[in-house]
């Protein structure tokens, strides 16, 4: 069985760019979620969806950072403008309801 | 609130050797635990979960936990390690709040083997 697929792997661009990551959730799972991986501040939960509606956004870091999950299968995370201090990780995972989350293999941005 | 601690940033141990990883949780009902591995460079892959019954947890690649309700403790255990086990290790919690449900983590241990 697939997992979740992430893209792009390596992201690398300038301050001030637009920046889209993709995910594409277990086929079955009900929630998704967005995080952040730095070495300073360790794994953020960015953002979560269930049923394909954001229910929890409190860990966005500020209005620059927006998620859609227009369908069952698809979500992506926006940063425009993105900053030097945007560079990190990025993990998407899924779940079917209150069980175990299944990550993908991150994408790593990194922002000049 | 809850919360996720996992007292030790690194261990080292000897290939071979055998792991203990300490887990400890606050959390106000029966909680759903977990724990997770990260190679340098992957994602969190699961190594196991606890949702009820069975208080020892067996995993994959050998791993097993205990959960021990009185001290709030989600320890995971290998008897052997192997120097692919070398890799960083998180506890999490799951946490129902309002209307949503998601994990907290631990901040990680770092484990190192020895040859």
């Amino acid at each position: 069985d697939a997992g979740v697929i992430q893209s792009p792997r390596h992201e690398v661009t300038e301050m001030g760019q637009e920046v889209t990551l993709r995910c594409k959730p277990i086929s079955g799972h009900n929630s998704l979620f967005w995080y952040r991986q730095t070495m300073m501040r360790g794994l953020e939960l960015l953002i979560y969806f269930n049923n394909n509606v954001p229910i929890d956004d409190s860990g966005m870091p500020e209005d620059r950072f927006s998620a859609k999950m227009p369908n069952a299968s698809f979500s992506t995370l926006k940063i425009q403008p993105s900053e030097p201090r945007d560079s990190a990780v990025y993990f998407c995972a899924s779940s079917r309801d209150y069980s175990a989350q299944y990550f993908g293999p991150g994408t790593r941005l990194t922002v000049l | 609130a809850q919360s996720v601690t996992q007292p030790d940033i690194h261990i080292t141990v000897s290939e071979g050797a055998s792991l203990e990883l300490r887990c400890n949780y606050s959390y106000g009902a029966t909680p759903y635990l977990f724990w997770y591995v990260q190679s340098p460079g992957q994602g969190l892959q699961l190594l196991l979960k606890y949702f009820s019954g069975d208080t020892l947890v067996q995993g994959i690649k050998g791993f097993e936990a205990e959960f021990k309700r009185s001290q709030s403790s989600f320890n995971l255990r290998k008897p052997s390690v192997h120097w692919s086990d070398a890799a960083e290790y998180f506890c999490a919690v799951g946490a129902a709040m309002d209307s949503s449900y998601k994990l907290i983590f631990g901040s990680g241990t770092r484990l190192l083997v020895r040859p």
